[in-house]
Protein backbone atom coordinates (compact mmCIF):
# COMPACT_ATOMS: atom_id res chain seq x y z
CA UNK A 1 0.00 0.00 0.00
CA UNK A 2 1.01 3.55 -1.03
CA UNK A 3 1.71 5.59 2.37
CA UNK A 4 0.94 9.03 2.37
CA UNK A 5 3.10 11.31 4.69
CA UNK A 6 2.03 14.74 5.52
CA UNK A 7 4.08 17.87 7.57
CA UNK A 8 3.25 19.82 9.41
CA UNK A 9 1.06 18.23 11.38
CA UNK A 10 -0.41 21.02 12.84
CA UNK A 11 0.15 24.69 11.50
CA UNK A 12 -0.94 27.78 13.28
CA UNK A 13 -1.34 30.64 10.94
CA UNK A 14 -1.62 34.29 11.00
CA UNK A 15 -4.73 35.78 9.39
CA UNK A 16 -3.85 36.78 5.86
CA UNK A 17 -0.83 34.85 5.92
CA UNK A 18 0.26 31.93 3.74
CA UNK A 19 0.26 28.60 4.69
CA UNK A 20 2.00 25.67 3.26
CA UNK A 21 1.12 22.00 3.52
CA UNK A 22 3.41 19.01 2.36
CA UNK A 23 2.33 15.94 1.13
CA UNK A 24 4.64 12.50 0.58
CA UNK A 25 3.72 9.49 -1.54
CA UNK A 26 5.95 6.18 -0.74
CA UNK A 27 5.74 5.74 -4.51
CA UNK A 28 5.44 7.96 -7.41
CA UNK A 29 2.01 8.76 -8.23
CA UNK A 30 1.96 8.88 -11.38
CA UNK A 31 -0.33 6.80 -13.46
CA UNK A 32 0.05 5.41 -16.75
CA UNK A 33 -2.10 7.30 -18.38
CA UNK A 34 0.68 10.34 -17.24
CA UNK A 35 -1.80 11.96 -14.63
CA UNK A 36 -1.43 11.85 -10.91
CA UNK A 37 -4.20 11.15 -8.70
CA UNK A 38 -3.42 12.93 -5.74
CA UNK A 39 -5.75 15.19 -4.31
CA UNK A 40 -6.50 17.52 -0.96
CA UNK A 41 -9.81 17.82 0.93
CA UNK A 42 -10.67 19.80 3.89
CA UNK A 43 -12.76 18.98 6.89
CA UNK A 44 -13.98 22.32 8.73
CA UNK A 45 -14.99 21.47 12.92
CA UNK A 46 -18.05 19.54 12.40
CA UNK A 47 -18.78 18.64 8.82
CA UNK A 48 -17.74 16.29 6.05
CA UNK A 49 -14.56 16.39 3.97
CA UNK A 50 -14.88 18.72 0.91
CA UNK A 51 -12.63 17.88 -2.35
CA UNK A 52 -10.33 21.29 -2.94
CA UNK A 53 -8.00 20.12 -5.41
CA UNK A 54 -8.08 16.97 -7.61
CA UNK A 55 -5.49 15.89 -9.28
CA UNK A 56 -2.69 17.72 -8.34
CA UNK A 57 -3.54 21.58 -9.07
CA UNK A 58 -7.14 21.51 -10.07
CA UNK A 59 -9.27 23.39 -7.80
CA UNK A 60 -13.16 22.67 -7.79
CA UNK A 61 -15.33 24.55 -8.34
CA UNK A 62 -16.21 27.02 -6.03
CA UNK A 63 -12.89 26.64 -4.64
CA UNK A 64 -11.20 30.22 -3.41
CA UNK A 65 -8.44 31.11 -5.66
CA UNK A 66 -6.11 31.66 -2.60
CA UNK A 67 -5.81 27.26 -2.37
CA UNK A 68 -3.59 25.98 -5.20
CA UNK A 69 -1.85 22.66 -4.88
CA UNK A 70 1.40 21.56 -6.76
CA UNK A 71 3.94 19.23 -6.67
CA UNK A 72 4.94 15.65 -8.90
CA UNK A 73 6.01 12.22 -8.15
CA UNK A 74 6.26 11.89 -4.79
CA UNK A 75 6.39 15.49 -3.40
CA UNK A 76 2.88 17.44 -3.07
CA UNK A 77 1.77 20.83 -1.62
CA UNK A 78 -0.87 22.82 -0.68
CA UNK A 79 -0.76 26.50 -0.69
CA UNK A 80 -2.89 28.88 1.17
CA UNK A 81 -1.89 32.34 -0.69
CA UNK A 82 -3.34 34.23 2.62
CA UNK A 83 -5.15 32.43 5.26
CA UNK A 84 -8.88 33.59 6.09
CA UNK A 85 -11.17 32.20 9.16
CA UNK A 86 -13.11 29.96 7.18
CA UNK A 87 -9.88 28.17 6.52
CA UNK A 88 -9.66 26.55 9.77
CA UNK A 89 -10.20 22.47 10.06
CA UNK A 90 -8.03 19.39 8.51
CA UNK A 91 -6.28 19.09 5.41
CA UNK A 92 -6.00 15.66 4.07
CA UNK A 93 -4.12 14.57 1.05
CA UNK A 94 -4.89 11.14 -0.53
CA UNK A 95 -3.74 9.25 -3.58
CA UNK A 96 -6.41 6.54 -5.92
CA UNK A 97 -3.23 5.83 -8.92
CA UNK A 98 -2.38 2.74 -7.23
CA UNK A 99 -5.88 1.38 -5.58
CA UNK A 100 -7.15 -0.74 -3.99
CA UNK A 101 -6.48 1.09 -1.53
CA UNK A 102 -6.76 4.41 -1.66
CA UNK A 103 -4.92 5.85 0.68
CA UNK A 104 -4.92 9.20 2.77
CA UNK A 105 -2.47 11.25 4.59
CA UNK A 106 -2.37 11.57 8.38
CA UNK A 107 -4.21 15.39 8.33
CA UNK A 108 -3.00 18.87 8.77
CA UNK A 109 -4.69 20.46 11.63
CA UNK A 110 -4.39 24.51 10.33
CA UNK A 111 -5.84 27.27 13.40
CA UNK A 112 -5.23 30.98 13.38
CA UNK A 113 -2.74 32.36 15.86
CA UNK B 1 -25.27 18.95 -7.94
CA UNK B 2 -24.90 15.64 -6.54
CA UNK B 3 -26.94 14.84 -2.87
CA UNK B 4 -26.06 12.21 -0.87
CA UNK B 5 -28.22 11.17 1.99
CA UNK B 6 -27.17 8.71 4.79
CA UNK B 7 -29.18 6.60 6.99
CA UNK B 8 -28.74 3.82 9.42
CA UNK B 9 -25.90 3.83 12.32
CA UNK B 10 -26.06 3.88 16.10
CA UNK B 11 -24.95 2.28 18.97
CA UNK B 12 -24.64 -1.81 18.28
CA UNK B 13 -22.70 -4.88 20.68
CA UNK B 14 -19.55 -6.02 19.16
CA UNK B 15 -20.51 -9.06 17.19
CA UNK B 16 -23.06 -7.50 16.00
CA UNK B 17 -24.48 -6.36 12.72
CA UNK B 18 -25.79 -3.11 10.95
CA UNK B 19 -26.62 -1.89 7.83
CA UNK B 20 -25.66 1.89 6.33
CA UNK B 21 -27.78 2.94 3.45
CA UNK B 22 -27.26 6.24 1.13
CA UNK B 23 -29.50 7.96 -1.52
CA UNK B 24 -27.80 9.17 -4.42
CA UNK B 25 -29.52 11.43 -6.95
CA UNK B 26 -28.31 10.79 -10.49
CA UNK B 27 -27.09 7.65 -8.66
CA UNK B 28 -26.41 5.21 -11.88
CA UNK B 29 -23.50 7.39 -13.14
CA UNK B 30 -21.44 7.22 -9.85
CA UNK B 31 -18.94 4.51 -8.38
CA UNK B 32 -19.22 5.02 -4.97
CA UNK B 33 -17.10 4.22 -1.62
CA UNK B 34 -17.34 4.67 2.03
CA UNK B 35 -14.74 6.06 3.91
CA UNK B 36 -14.95 6.10 7.58
CA UNK B 37 -13.20 8.16 10.31
CA UNK B 38 -12.59 7.05 14.11
CA UNK B 39 -13.43 9.43 16.57
CA UNK B 40 -10.60 12.33 16.87
CA UNK B 41 -8.61 10.26 13.90
CA UNK B 42 -8.49 10.44 10.29
CA UNK B 43 -9.95 9.50 6.82
CA UNK B 44 -9.66 5.54 6.32
CA UNK B 45 -11.02 3.89 3.21
CA UNK B 46 -13.39 1.53 3.35
CA UNK B 47 -15.02 0.06 0.34
CA UNK B 48 -15.97 0.25 -3.55
CA UNK B 49 -18.24 -0.56 -5.95
CA UNK B 50 -18.73 0.01 -9.70
CA UNK B 51 -21.59 1.50 -11.28
CA UNK B 52 -22.79 -1.51 -12.27
CA UNK B 53 -22.05 -3.74 -8.64
CA UNK B 54 -19.81 -6.34 -10.50
CA UNK B 55 -16.62 -4.81 -9.00
CA UNK B 56 -15.90 -4.49 -5.20
CA UNK B 57 -13.36 -3.95 -3.06
CA UNK B 58 -12.75 -3.86 0.20
CA UNK B 59 -9.69 -2.79 2.87
CA UNK B 60 -7.95 -5.71 4.79
CA UNK B 61 -9.36 -4.29 7.88
CA UNK B 62 -12.89 -4.84 6.52
CA UNK B 63 -12.70 -7.86 4.59
CA UNK B 64 -14.76 -10.49 4.62
CA UNK B 65 -17.02 -9.00 7.34
CA UNK B 66 -18.47 -5.75 5.36
CA UNK B 67 -20.76 -6.07 1.94
CA UNK B 68 -21.11 -3.02 -0.41
CA UNK B 69 -23.68 -3.42 -2.37
CA UNK B 70 -25.79 -0.81 -4.58
CA UNK B 71 -29.48 -0.68 -5.91
CA UNK B 72 -29.61 1.48 -9.00
CA UNK B 73 -33.37 1.33 -9.24
CA UNK B 74 -33.45 2.72 -5.61
CA UNK B 75 -30.35 5.16 -6.04
CA UNK B 76 -29.32 3.46 -3.20
CA UNK B 77 -25.76 2.56 -1.90
CA UNK B 78 -25.28 0.00 0.83
CA UNK B 79 -23.09 -1.11 3.67
CA UNK B 80 -23.58 -4.30 5.54
CA UNK B 81 -21.45 -4.49 8.54
CA UNK B 82 -20.98 -7.98 10.56
CA UNK B 83 -18.51 -8.93 13.10
CA UNK B 84 -18.25 -5.44 14.49
CA UNK B 85 -15.62 -4.36 16.65
CA UNK B 86 -14.81 -1.73 19.21
CA UNK B 87 -11.85 -0.78 16.32
CA UNK B 88 -15.38 -0.43 13.64
CA UNK B 89 -16.30 2.84 15.59
CA UNK B 90 -16.30 5.72 13.31
CA UNK B 91 -18.17 8.31 11.33
CA UNK B 92 -19.00 6.45 7.94
CA UNK B 93 -19.03 8.70 4.99
CA UNK B 94 -20.90 7.29 1.66
CA UNK B 95 -18.24 8.97 -0.96
CA UNK B 96 -18.75 9.39 -4.81
CA UNK B 97 -15.77 7.57 -7.09
CA UNK B 98 -14.01 10.43 -7.56
CA UNK B 99 -14.33 11.92 -4.07
CA UNK B 100 -16.06 15.20 -5.19
CA UNK B 101 -18.90 15.02 -3.08
CA UNK B 102 -19.71 13.72 0.35
CA UNK B 103 -22.31 12.26 2.78
CA UNK B 104 -23.02 13.83 5.85
CA UNK B 105 -22.16 10.98 7.88
CA UNK B 106 -23.61 8.57 9.86
CA UNK B 107 -21.86 7.25 13.45
CA UNK B 108 -21.45 3.53 14.21
CA UNK B 109 -20.43 2.90 18.04
CA UNK B 110 -19.52 -0.63 18.94
CA UNK B 111 -19.95 -1.06 22.33
CA UNK B 112 -21.23 -3.44 24.83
Amino acid sequence: DVVMTQSPLSLSVTLGQPASISCRSSQSLVSSDGDSYLHWFQQRPGQSPRRLIYKVSNRDSGVPDRFSGSGSGTDFTLNISRVEAEDVGVYYCMQDTHWPPETFGQGTKVEIK
Amino acid sequence: EVQLVQSGGGLIQPGGSLRLSCVVSGFTNYEMNWVRQAPGKGLEWVSYISTSGDAMYYADSVKGRFTISRDNAKNSLYLQMNSLRAEDTAIYYCVTGTHDSWGQGTLVTVSS
